[in-house]
């Protein structure tokens, strides 16, 4: 089975505090995914990456960038943490391909709060 | 642009008992896959179902089946015999042509399952 892997499950920091989410997944994904999740909106695309050293921006990229360095790690960024980034926060694989019916596999999620 | 909409927030079944939740997606696009998720409490998002745009025929899984509707651009999910693990929030998700593997979800149904 895919096992994708967030670093924490649960995370308060603080206004203006530069914060890392780590995700790793064990089955050689090239697409991997940050989305996150509020009441009432589901869940939203913030970064994907399909290879290493490659990102695309998602629906709501702002406030946030993301890190991959090696093909089986996706990192997160809070630039400058905001209480409005105050969230559950997502990472996803999948594989790549044309046709692929492929879904993407989650983690448990990070609810990150920012206070 | 591509949506997706679940226009049910809440719903809730008698266990035993048969249930819809529904799920509407706007596309100019023929050929696309979807999704049915499913995210327990505190637990980790699953696939449910899937359902490719070029098969005619609905996809199945156990006690889980999809209405598909591809001129209606409807796709509803069936769950027969419900049961107390059924209960979560359900997510049903878009995912256009193309090999970056993105998808589009809706806001989420919360389903409760009552014994």
């Amino acid at each position: 089975d895919v096992k994708v892997t967030q670093s924490s499950r649960y995370l308060v920091k603080r206004t203006g505090e530069k914060v890392f989410l780590e995700c790793v997944q064990d089955m050689d994904h090239e697409n991997m995914f940050w989305y996150r999740q509020d009441p009432g909106l589901g869940l939203r695309l913030i970064y994907f990456s399909y290879d290493v050293k490659m990102k695309e921006k998602g629906d709501i990229p702002e406030g946030y960038s993301v890190s991959r360095e090696k093909k089986e790690r996706f990192s997160l960024i809070l630039e400058s943490a905001s209480t409005n980034q105050t969230s559950m926060y997502l990472c996803a694989s999948s594989l790549r391909g044309e046709a692929s019916n492929q879904p993407q596999h989650f983690g448990d999620g990070t609810r990150l709060s920012i206070l | 642009a591509q949506t997706v909409t679940q226009s049910q927030p809440e719903m809730s079944v008698q266990e035993a008992e048969t249930v819809t939740l529904s799920c509407t997606y706007d596309t100019s696009e023929s050929d696309y896959y979807l999704f049915w998720y499913k995210q327990p409490p505190s637990r980790q998002m699953i696939l449910v179902i899937r359902q490719e745009a070029y098969k005619q025929q609905n996809a199945t899984e156990n006690r889980f089946s999809v209405n598909f509707q591809k001129a209606a651009k409807s796709f509803s999910l069936k769950i027969s015999d419900s049961q107390l693990g059924d209960a979560a929030m359900y997510f049903c998700a878009y995912k256009p042509p193309g090999n970056t593997g993105k998808l589009i979800f809706g806001q989420g149904t919360t389903l409760q399952v009552k014994p």
